[in-house]
């Protein structure tokens, strides 16, 4: 069974300051997703990867497969990038349709 | 740009009575599922389903619940005699198919609130 586990679980930082969310998996996964949710409870999807890094805007996301690691990172924060950032891991086999294994999340908020 | 819709966006219900959380997942898609997230935890799988059939399920996924694809559009939850612990935002998905680069699209959620 595949646990996820994300770092820090809350974070509070400056405007402007670069942001790392960490996110690392017990057993190998097909992709790793970062997911944004907003007070409302909406669910976002930001990124999903297999291996390397992506890049969207302000935001980067980067995996180890090797390592079972993920980061997120967010280049000058802005208070419009609170909210709850969640890491997901990707079980899917080929056939199957395995749902995501979701961390507890990282409640990020940048203050002004 | 298409997108998961769900209905209603807040359901208030007795314990005990049944509900149905309904989804219509975007037009192409092949694979959904239904999670559910309780207050100030982290989201769950429940179900998934494809060509029709539950494809997966966790073992929240009980006989209290079930889904259906009654008319190929809508993708439904339902929790036959509701219990308070069944309290939560449950939240339908749907991708086009599994695999890289096949994301999976959230809708806005469902919050259940039972009394």
């Amino acid at each position: 069974k595949n646990e996820v586990e994300q770092s820090p679980q809350n974070l509070t930082a400056q405007e402007g300051e670069f942001i790392t969310i960490n996110c690392s998996y017990s057993v190998g996964i097909s992709a790793l997703h970062w997911l944004q949710q907003h007070p409302g409870g909406g669910i976002v999807s930001l990124f999903m990867l297999s291996s390397g890094k992506k890049k969207h805007g302000r935001l980067i996301a980067t995996i180890n497969i090797q390592e079972k690691h993920s980061s997120l990172h967010i280049t000058a924060s802005h208070p419009r990038d609170s909210a709850v950032y969640i890491c997901a891991g990707d079980m899917y086999s080929g056939g199957g349709a395995d749902g995501l294994t979701f961390g507890k999340g990282t409640h990020l908020i940048i203050q002004p | 740009e298409p997108e998961v819709t769900q209905t209603p966006s807040h359901q208030v219900t007795q314990m005990g009575q049944e509900v149905i959380l309904r989804c219509v997942p975007i037009s192409n898609h092949l694979y959904f599922y239904w999670y559910r997230q309780i207050l100030g935890q982290k989201v769950e799988f429940l179900v998934s389903f494809y060509n029709n059939e539950i494809s997966e399920k966790s073992e929240i996924f009980d006989d209290q619940f079930s889904v259906e694809r009654p008319d190929g559009s809508n993708f439904t939850l339902k929790i036959r005699s509701t219990k308070l612990e069944d309290s939560a935002m449950y939240f339908c998905a749907s991708r086009a198919r599994t695999g890289v680069p096949y994301e999976q699209y959230f809708g806005p959620g469902t919050r259940l609130t039972v009394t």
